[in-house]
This record gives structure tokens, sequence and C-alpha cells, in this order.
């Protein structure tokens, strides 16, 4: 298993409604990304933290923002849910100065909409 | 823009045989990285072995191996002696080369499903 941890395990919203996920990074990493799964599909790019700002974002709306903090720990808030937003959440983190920049996952947050 | 495709839905095989996952890319990139990920029922994401593009040889792990094309743009897995715990969703990746201060995103295909059989 890698050091990153990700909660909560299971989240349920309703349409509308806003939520936050955390992660906390392997030690030693000081970059961190999030990525979306959708059901039968691979993680999509949602957007990378590195000291402390957006580093690089893929095709998600400005309702998906992250925060980074001094310790590499992770956000990640979506507002105004939608169905579509049901999916497997996960962060993944990095050194972005060892190796290959290689990205190691947390265990993920399963977000139902309803 | 680089796209990665992993043309086998699901594949199945016997305890301690080999299997051969596939996976294709298309980049304009020379200098990138290419990744297989196993993500087994419990959901963790597990790097399985990782290819430099600028490397020649093909990367070995243990009972993991890699064929790389880089012309064809091909980045295939071999697993030998296939073992019960392999059953899992197996992820090709790619990552563009790093870059000073900029990002390094993965961009995953679809994933094939592999099932070990007893």
């Amino acid at each position: 298993e890698t050091g990153v941890t990700q909660s909560p395990t299971h989240l349920i919203k309703t349409r509308g409604q806003q939520v936050t996920l955390r992660c906390s990074s392997q030690s030693g990493h000081n970059t961190v990304s999030w990525y979306q799964q959708a059901l039968g599909q691979g993680p999509q790019f949602i957007f990378q933290y590195y000291r402390e700002e957006e580093n690089g974002r893929g095709n998600f709306p400005p309702r998906f923002s992250g925060l980074q903090f001094p310790n590499y720990s992770s956000e990640l808030n979506v507002n105004a849910l939608e169905l579509d937003d049901s999916a497997l959440y996960l962060c993944a983190s990095s050194s972005a100065s060892e190796g290959l920049g290689e990205q190691y996952f947390g265990p993920g947050t399963r977000l139902t909409v309803t | 823009a680089q796209t990665v495709t992993q043309s086998q839905p699901e594949m199945s095989v016997q305890e301690a045989e080999t299997v051969t996952l596939s996976c294709t890319y298309d980049t304009s990139e020379n200098n990138y990285y290419l990744f297989w990920y196993k993500q087994p029922p419990s959901r963790q994401m597990i790097l399985v072995i990782r290819q430099e593009a600028y490397k020649q040889q093909n990367a070995t792990e243990n009972r993991f191996s890699v064929n790389f094309q880089k012309a064809a743009k091909s980045f295939s897995l071999k697993i030998s002696d296939s073992q019960l715990g392999d059953t899992a969703m197996y992820f090709c990746a790619f990552m563009k080369g790093r870059v000073s201060g900029g990002y390094n995103k993965l961009i995953f295909g679809a994933g094939t499903r592999l099932a070990v059989h007893p």
C-alpha cells in the first residue's frame, strides 16, 4: 500500500449540495493530483497542486476547486453537485524533484449524488 | 493531445499461465513515460511497472514485464506465472516528460479487466 490516505471512504450527497474530499500525501511528496473515475472507466485528471497553488487543470468546470496546505495535504471541493459527479475520486501524490514524477494513489472516495 | 487505447475490455487466464495485455498510445512528444497500474476490487491504484521512452530496454519487475515498441507506439504488459491475486483492472497510462515548474498529469486508457482462474 502507498502512504496516501483519503477521507471519507464513502459519501452520499444530494444534487445541488457541496462536498469536500480530503487527501494526505505520502511522506516526502510535495505534489498532489486529483482524478475522477466514473464507473467502468479510466481516471480523468481534474487538477494538480504544487506549493499550495493549482499547477495544471483538466477539462473540469470551475465548480471543481481545490486547496493544498503547507503540509502538502489537499482538499477537493465540488459545488452545485450534479448526478454525473457520482464517481470514485482518487488523489495521487508525487515528488516534483525525484524519480520520474510517478504518482502514488490513495484508496479513493466513492461519491454518490442522488 | 495524447490518447491511450486499451483494446481488450476483458481477459482471463489460468493460474500459473502467462497473459499479455495490450496498450497503444498516440503522442507527438519524444520525451515521455509509460506506466501500468493495477486496481484490485479494493480500489487502490497500484503502480506495477514504468518505462522511460528514451530507454530501449524493456522494463521488468519480477513476474511483470513490458514490450515497448516506440515506433509502433505500443506498450504491452506480460504477466508470467499468473496468480489469483493478479485479478484486477489494469490501466495503461501516459505521462509527458518532466518540465521544470510544469505539471505532469497521467492519461489513462479505459482499462482491461483481468480474471485469473484456479
